[in-house]
């Protein structure tokens, strides 16, 4: 079951450029990861986010978590090329909830 | 840690033929291993959840007979895809999450995908 809507479904940009990737539901949930994809292989854990408001850094990535912990954020700062791939959030309630996903290319 | 394996990587098979793929969590105990299936740039398909033991809950509309999922122990869920044709050639990945209780209980860690490819 798909409750997390993710916005934008697929984007291009320059590398240099910022970027932010949103997660939003109507739903709560317990902790929401994110992950990232390349294609050919399985998808990699980024992050997980536990507590509303929350704010992780990860090098160039910012995540939030939402002060009701219905929605997230994934924000890109200085693309690279190697940023390129499919990103996933998964929110945990009382099973796994999987986004749409966002398909970023990031050309040199 | 929270490492997952799958076999074969990638694997090309004739039409009416079996597929049998394996999942192992190599450095943790999983209770839920979960099957997708994935089309090119698409987010994941779930199509069973499977809990050591027990029979898996398969998502509406994925055939039970045709998908057999076997979860055998806590390291090791297999899917096998019966007499696969070519509409069933796709990516499939596996994840698993660890016990109850245990701190990897809510997360998914997922296999690097096997890519079918039915002739």
């Amino acid at each position: 079951t798909q409750l997390l809507e993710q916005s934008p479904q697929f984007l291009s940009i320059q590398e240099g450029e910022n970027l932010t990737v949103y997660c939003n539901s109507s739903s709560v949930f317990s902790s929401l990861q994110w992950y990232r994809q390349e294609p050919g292989e399985g998808p990699v854990l980024l992050v997980t986010v536990v507590t509303g408001g929350e704010v992780k850094k990860l090098k160039r990535l910012t995540f939030q978590f939402g002060d009701a912990r219905k929605d997230s954020s994934l924000h890109i700062t200085a693309a690279q090329p190697g940023d390129t791939g499919l990103y996933l959030c998964v929110g945990t309630g009382n099973q796994f909830y999987f986004g749409t996903g966002t398909s970023l290319t990031v050309i040199p | 840690g929270a490492v997952v394996s799958q076999h074969p990587s990638w694997v090309i098979c004739k039409s009416g033929t079996s597929v049998k793929i394996e999942c192992r969590s190599l450095d943790f105990q999983a209770t839920t291993m979960f099957w997708y299936r994935q089309f090119p740039k698409q987010s994941l398909m779930l199509m069973a959840t499977s809990n050591e033991g027990s029979k898996a809950t398969y998502e509406q509309g994925v055939e039970k007979d045709k998908f057999l999922i076997n979860h055998a122990s806590l390291t090791l869920s297999t899917l096998t895809v019966t007499s696969a044709h070519p509409e069933d050639s796709s990516f499939y990945i596996c994840s698993a999450s660890g016990l109850a209780g245990g701190p990897l209980v809510d997360t998914q860690y997922f296999g690097p995908g096997t890519r079918l490819t039915v002739l």
